[in-house]
């Protein structure tokens, strides 16, 4: 059958402004949580990595928030700039998996 | 120190032929993960490796093989290609021996299948 594109979030700031991007996981065993950036034509970004033993981590202008009870991660980003803009990815791996389980997705544009 | 490589960065195939794509891991990474990424699904495991050992495999045809070399370098092949194969083919290389370490990825290789 005809394949539908996934429909992706989109988040639209203003230069400067914080942004929040949010990621519901499924897994209730997944101990390991990582953020990515992938712009246009490129391999996804490493941005910061958490584990389930935290519920925050800071890194520079990102935090990642952990809410195991939700099953909830978000990504922080402050002052916003516009070489922010690009899909961001949450993704998830448990116990002894060695793959990472990836969300859909939320597309981030900054206008500047 | 240089990131993963992906040669080549694009490819064009017709069905049925077959294609092999490979990937250079950062100096010092064992494990070298496969995904494969379309706007329809999404990014998808194909397969992992270490130390020449699949690891971890997704839920993919057996059209879908890789392999690892001593020097931790890696390869992917597709056989009897379909349309539906068209996809960007990531690879990833993870420098720990356990899951709760970050995997960094290549800029992918793009192929489309006509």
């Amino acid at each position: 059958g005809e394949s539908v594109g996934l429909h992706l979030p989109t988040l639209s700031v203003q230069e400067g402004d914080n942004s929040i991007i949010n990621c519901a996981y499924s897994n209730s065993a997944s101990d390991y949580f990582i953020w990515y950036k992938q712009e246009s034509g490129k391999g996804p970004q490493f941005i910061i990595d958490i584990r389930s033993n935290m519920d925050k981590r800071q890194g520079q202008r990102v935090t990642v928030l952990l809410n195991k009870t939700v099953k909830h991660l978000s990504l922080q980003i402050a002052a916003t700039q516009p070489g922010d803009s690009a899909v961001y990815f949450c993704a998830e791996s448990g116990g002894s998996n060695y793959k990472l389980t990836f969300g859909k997705g939320t597309l981030l544009t900054v206008n500047p | 120190k240089a990131g993963v490589t992906q040669t080549p960065r694009y490819l064009i195939k017709t069905r049925g032929q077959q294609v092999t794509l490979s990937c250079s891991p950062i100096s010092g990474h064992r494990s070298v993960s496969w995904y494969q990424q379309t706007p329809g699904q999404g990014l998808q495991f194909l397969f992992e490796y270490f130390s020449e050992t699949q690891r971890n495999k997704g839920n993919f045809p057996g059209r879908f093989s890789g392999r690892q070399f001593s020097n931790s370098r890696s390869e992917m092949n597709v056989s009897t290609l379909e349309l539906g194969d068209s996809a960007l083919y990531l690879c990833a290389s993870r420098g720990g021996t356990t899951p709760v370490v970050a995997q960094y990825f290549g800029p992918g290789t793009r192929l489309l299948v006509l």
